[in-house]
């Protein structure tokens, strides 16, 4: 139902970058891609979003491709903290947002 | 100053049984929604509501109904309980339109013995 696919499971040192990549190949003109973390049980954070521009906030960066296939959500000095699974969705205008199975990041120390 | 707020934060009952969710937001957000986690971790949309009007109603059971008293509460009634309906749900809310993020409250975990 989700229209991205990512990865099942990531690993990433602490204090590196983690890179965690997306693929959206239907994505239409008007639909943004989102992404949300979700750590344990508790409700989904959202990180950061965006239409056509790369995006930065104070928690991470989004990298979207040119024809807009693909993104990647930077998360630049990974803590322990980080360890979640990352959900990337493609949200169109009728406000819905399906998540898929997401990638599981780990930080090991 | 909790922005997304849901009670109870656990819920166990009986098939059959008819319970409510209580959601509440103070962010002054004009739409809120209510998802479904299942035991494989799927997160899935069940309702959202704007200005008290319905706008996204996914393939739930009618046993399911979203009720909000005023823009600031979207409560959860399930009628006739049943063991599927085990799940974590999450209410959330933002303001309308498909460029603001949604915040989410922190889950009822209900369980359905």
């Amino acid at each position: 139902d989700a229209k991205t696919t990512q990865p099942p499971s990531m690993d990433c040192a602490e204090g590196r970058a983690a890179n965690l990549p997306c693929n959206h190949s239907t994505i239409s003109g008007n639909e943004y891609v989102y992404w949300y973390r979700q750590i344990h049980s508790q409700g989904p954070q959202y990180i950061i979003h965006g239409l056509k521009n790369n995006e930065t906030n104070e928690m991470a960066s989004l990298i979207i491709t040119e024809d807009r296939k693909s993104s990647t959500l930077i998360l630049p000095h990974a803590t322990l903290r980080d360890t979640a699974v990352y959900y990337c969705i493609v949200r169109g205008n009728n406000n819905d947002m399906r998540f898929g199975a997401g990638t599981r990041l780990t930080v090991k120390p | 100053d909790t922005a997304v707020s849901q009670t109870p934060k656990y819920l166990v009952t009986q098939m059959g049984n008819d319970k409510s969710i209580k959601c509440e937001q103070n962010l002054g957000h004009d739409t809120m929604y209510w998802y479904k986690q299942d035991s494989k971790k799927f997160l899935k949309i069940m309702f959202s509501y704007n200005n008290k009007e319905l706008i996204i109603n996914e393939t739930v059971p009618n046993r399911f109904s979203p009720k909000s008293p005023d823009k600031a509460h979207l409560n959860l009634h399930i009628n006739s309980l049943e063991l599927g309906d085990s799940a974590v749900y999450f209410c959330a809310s933002s303001q309308r339109g498909t460029g603001y993020e949604q915040y989410f409250g922190p889950g009822t975990r209900l369980t359905v013995t």
